[in-house]
């Protein structure tokens, strides 16, 4: 079956503007969770959607959001890019919402921001 | 390649040898931890997990310790191979906070042929 798909793959953004990532879920998965991956700061949980609801977020900002559609797909939103949100964005989904029951990633979409 | 205890963010083996890679973790209400891959370009890849109510658990090469006591996480790789060569992470999760994981600082494994 299908994996976890994130589009696109690679970004480059300007400071102040802003982006939206998208990632599809492995077919009958009903979570979708976010993280961002920086060298310094590792792995960082950003927000959960389940059932198009958002069940969990994480400690970011306001300028990041995201959204969830009925046939389970995900996006965030980063609004006014700063420098530091250069990252690796992670979207890993699952079926009945507990990472310990078939979680899985994608590869992730690499945002640079200049 | 044995680093018993320690977080280490390097860890550099040869072919066949056993690794270790630890991991410490700071929430007490954890129930369940997973031990990640991650090879350049590539999303985490789920290795292993365990349970909080379980010490130890083994899979295909791979043994996980849980030390609750002291909140510590260890990965065994029996006969370490050129293709475990990545960034290993561990995470640790709530049931009650749906699928939100908490990552620890990962290893970079080397293993020299």
């Amino acid at each position: 079956k299908a994996g976890v798909t994130q589009t696109p793959r690679y970004l480059i953004k300007t400071r102040g503007q802003q982006v939206t990532l998208s990632c599809s879920p492995i077919s009958g998965h009903r979570s979708v969770s976010w993280y961002q991956q920086t060298p310094g700061q590792g792995l960082q949980f950003l927000f959960e959607y389940f059932s198009e609801t958002q069940r969990n977020k994480g400690n970011f900002p306001g300028r990041f959001s995201g959204r969830q559609f009925s046939n389970s797909r995900s996006e965030m939103n980063v609004s006014t890019l700063e420098l530091g949100d250069s990252a690796l964005y992670l979207c890993a989904s699952s079926y009945p919402g507990q990472a310990n029951y078939g979680y899985t990633f994608g590869s992730g979409t690499r945002l640079t921001v200049v | 390649g044995e680093n018993v205890g320690l977080h280490l963010p390097t860890l550099s083996v040869q072919e066949g040898d056993n690794s270790i890679i630890n991991c410490a973790y700071s929430n007490s209400a954890s129930d369940y931890f997973i031990w990640y891959k991650q090879e350049s370009g590539k999303g985490p890849q789920f290795i292993i997990d365990i349970r909080s109510n379980m010490d130890k658990r083994q899979g295909q090469r791979v043994t996980v310790l849980l030390n609750k006591t002291v909140k510590h996480l260890s990965l065994q790789i029996a006969a370490t191979q050129p293709g475990d060569s990545a960034v290993y992470f561990c995470a640790d999760g709530e049931e009650t906070s749906g699928s939100r994981l908490t990552f620890g600082e990962g290893t970079q494994l080397t293993v020299n042929p």
